[in-house]
């Protein structure tokens, strides 16, 4: 098993609707939890992060995150055509460094 | 352009070779991680470094593999005798932050090319 699990995609959504990306992990002692979006040939930019159980909301962007499931989900409200990228799930599993999934690909329609 | 610099961007050897890539981090950014990156998977954790120590080993790091951070700022990774298992984007990042819950700032990685 995995320590991060993403569902690689692509994820198909037509612009303006939204986007629901989602994540498992594996190790329960996990503290905090990262998404990271790549855009094609680009490297990792962070955009969103979340430690507790609920969601958090940042402009067009939400995590929720629920420890007792070990799920974690990033939801894109009215999405753009400039959001079309792979989104990278990472966790902070007790180890010194990130652990990243390999990555959702996301792509908006116009 | 304060951001995270990584030199070459570029590098085609032949299988045998070694290279070496440089990262130079954010200023004052303590931590600094070297990651792995195939084409359709996440970045893979190889190595990282709090100041000049070197505190952690990916199992994925294998004896061909050395990084170092002298003095605590720039840092090196070298590949000795290159395989074309070792292709990959190599990236580096660093973060401010002591603790384990920092944001990584990522460079725009060195890509390894092993004929």
């Amino acid at each position: 098993q995995k320590e991060v699990e993403q569902n690689s995609g692509p994820l198909s959504v037509p612009e303006g609707a939204i986007a629901s990306l989602n994540c498992t992990y594996s190790d329960r002692g996990s503290q905090s939890f990262f998404w990271y979006r790549q855009y094609s040939g680009k490297s990792p930019e962070l955009i969103m992060f979340i430690y507790s159980n609920g969601d958090k909301e940042d402009g067009r962007f939400t995590a929720q995150l629920n420890k007792a499931s070990q799920y974690v989900s990033l939801l894109i409200r009215d999405s753009q055509p400039s959001d079309s990228a792979t989104y990278l799930c990472a966790v902070n599993t007790g180890r010194r460094a990130l652990t990243f999934g390999s990555g959702t690909r996301l792509q908006v329609q116009p | 352009d304060t951001g995270v610099s990584q030199d070459p961007r570029h590098k085609i050897t032949k299988r045998g070779q070694n290279v070496t890539f440089r990262c130079d981090p954010i200023s004052e950014h303590n931590r600094l991680y070297w990651y792995r990156q195939t084409l359709g998977q996440g970045p893979e954790f190889l190595t990282y470094f709090q100041n000049e120590a070197q505190l952690e080993k990916s199992r994925l790091l294998s004896d061909r593999f050395s990084a170092e951070r002298p003095k605590g700022s720039f840092s090196t990774l070298e590949i000795q005798r290159t395989e074309q298992g070792d292709s990959a984007m190599y990236l580096c990042a660093s973060s401010l932050r002591a603790d384990d819950t920092g944001e990584l700032f990522f460079g725009e990685g060195s890509r390894l090319t092993v004929l």
